[in-house]
């Protein structure tokens, strides 16, 4: 089977850095994604490493190291509209490389206060 | 835009009814999920298809059914619903032009079973 262990919760105050670990235990790894769901909204795709290090876009970073089965996503310049939950994901694929699907980690809770 | 349409926000059936949740994508995607998300328990895969006519049980299929007879269609059927699949249902499309680890999600089905 698969697992994905990620912090419940985590505050911060505006213009802070947060970081967001995930550790991973699956088969058949091909690469971590990073999603943001704020409340009542659909999760929308932040960012996706496939390959050890780090992927920057715009304020929000992501690090995969796959030897230790392990990432992270990273908010810098914290906004109060940054407050979501943050999931990461394990893609995991078949024989045929272009067949994926995403695993899920249950959710991390940035609460981002002035 | 790329657009994941699910055909009810809301709906509130009794136990043992059958239910049907529709999903239309307009990005000529091939691989179609569906997840139900659960608080405390993240994203979980109940269904995925990577082609018309084609259906892979994900990690929650008990209880489900899901059918995909034309490529932007993805309907999941709860032959006899129970009160433990009150749940918010969410589809999700990607296809080989997209990023690898990126899917694109609709806005939600909440379900209340009574």
């Amino acid at each position: 089977g698969q697992s994905l262990e990620q912090p419940s919760e985590v505050t911060a105050v505006e213009g802070a850095i947060v970081q967001i670990n995930c550790t991973y235990q699956t088969s058949g790894f091909y690469g971590l994604s990073w999603y943001q769901q704020h409340d009542g909204g659909a999760p929308t795709f932040l960012s996706y490493n496939g390959l050890d290090g780090l992927e920057e876009t715009g304020r929000f970073s992501s690090f995969l190291s796959r030897s230790d089965s392990y990432g992270y996503l990273l908010l810098q310049e914290l906004q109060m509209k940054d407050s979501a939950s943050y999931f990461c994901a394990v893609r995991e694929g078949g024989v045929n490389t272009g067949f994926q699907k995403l695993v899920f980690g249950t959710g991390t809770r940035l609460l981002v206060s002035p | 835009d790329v657009k994941v349409t699910q055909s009810s926000r809301y709906l509130v059936k009794r136990t043992g009814e059958k239910v049907f949740l529709e999903c239309v994508q307009d990005m000529d995607h091939e691989n179609m999920f569906w997840y139900r998300q659960d608080p405390g328990l993240g994203l979980r895969l109940i269904y995925f298809s990577y082609d018309v006519k084609m259906k892979e049980k994900g990690d929650i299929p008990e209880g489900y059914s899901v059918s995909r007879e034309k490529k932007e269609r993805f309907s999941l059927i709860l032959e006899s619903a129970s009160t433990n699949q009150t749940s918010m249902y969410l589809c999700a499309s990607n296809g080989g032009g997209e990023g690898p680890g990126e899917l694109f999600f609709g806005e939600g089905s909440r379900l209340t079973v009574l």
